[in-house]
């Protein structure tokens, strides 16, 4: 079993829909990142977490510790959006543990 | 700041060839580390270090050679490529503590061995 689990793989929706996309992890963790890859390759930080919630533009990231769980949520999806999201765990001074991430698609 | 860069980009080598993918950055970060991205795996740790002089083997090591003398750089070597070692290579930087502490990553090298 991986470690890191994120749902769905693949998601396509209409423009303006509210898409959320879930992570649970297995292990101790020191912090949980959220990071975005375009189709160009380049990968992007999106929020690190180590508890609670947090916001930025029409992105919002929220983890549960007890449950092992992380949400990302998007409102008013755009196309501009469409993207994998991929959620990556941090124990310590190691590196990342990542998800196999989400494909997101945003349909005009 | 110029943040995380990588080269080559894209480079192809023959089976048992040995070459160094290079990795620099420019914000003083502790933390350095080497991923590759392969298709239905997603992104795993090959080896990171957490300061100049320092470094240690992440989930996939085994081909890979790595070492810190300075804060700034962090080459990755393949010692004898093999086919298995195609794929998109990531470095990644971050603070070890103060500042910001998400990763940022460089544009990666896509990698193909014949």
């Amino acid at each position: 079993k991986n470690e890191v689990e994120q749902s769905p793989q693949n998601l396509t929706a209409q423009e303006g829909e509210f898409i959320t996309i879930n992570c649970s992890y297995s292990v101790g963790i020191s912090a949980l990142h959220w990071l975005q890859q375009h189709p160009g390759g380049g990968i992007v930080s999106l929020f690190m977490l180590s508890s609670g919630k947090k916001k930025h533009g029409r992105l919002i990231a929220t983890i549960n510790i007890q449950e092992k769980h992380s949400s990302l949520h998007i409102t008013a999806s755009h196309p501009r959006d469409s993207a994998v999201y991929i959620c990556a765990v941090q124990r310590g001074a190691d590196g990342l543990t990542f998800g196999k991430g989400t494909h997101l698609i945003i349909q005009p | 700041n110029a943040g995380v860069t990588q080269t080559p980009k894209f480079q192809v080598l023959k089976t048992g060839q040995s070459m160094t993918l290079q990795c620099a950055q420019d914000m003083n970060h502790e933390y350095m580390s080497w991923y590759r991205q392969d298709p239905g795996m997603g992104l795993r740790l090959i080896h990171y270090s957490v300061g100049a002089g320092i470094t240690d083997q992440g989930e996939v090591p085994n081909g890979y050679n790595v070492s810190r003398s300075t804060t700034e750089d962090f080459p990755l070597r393949l010692l004898s490529a093999a086919p298995s070692q195609t794929s998109v290579y990531f470095c990644a930087s971050s603070k070890r503590a103060g500042g910001r502490p998400e990763q940022y990553f460089g544009p990666g090298t896509r990698l193909t061995v014949t």
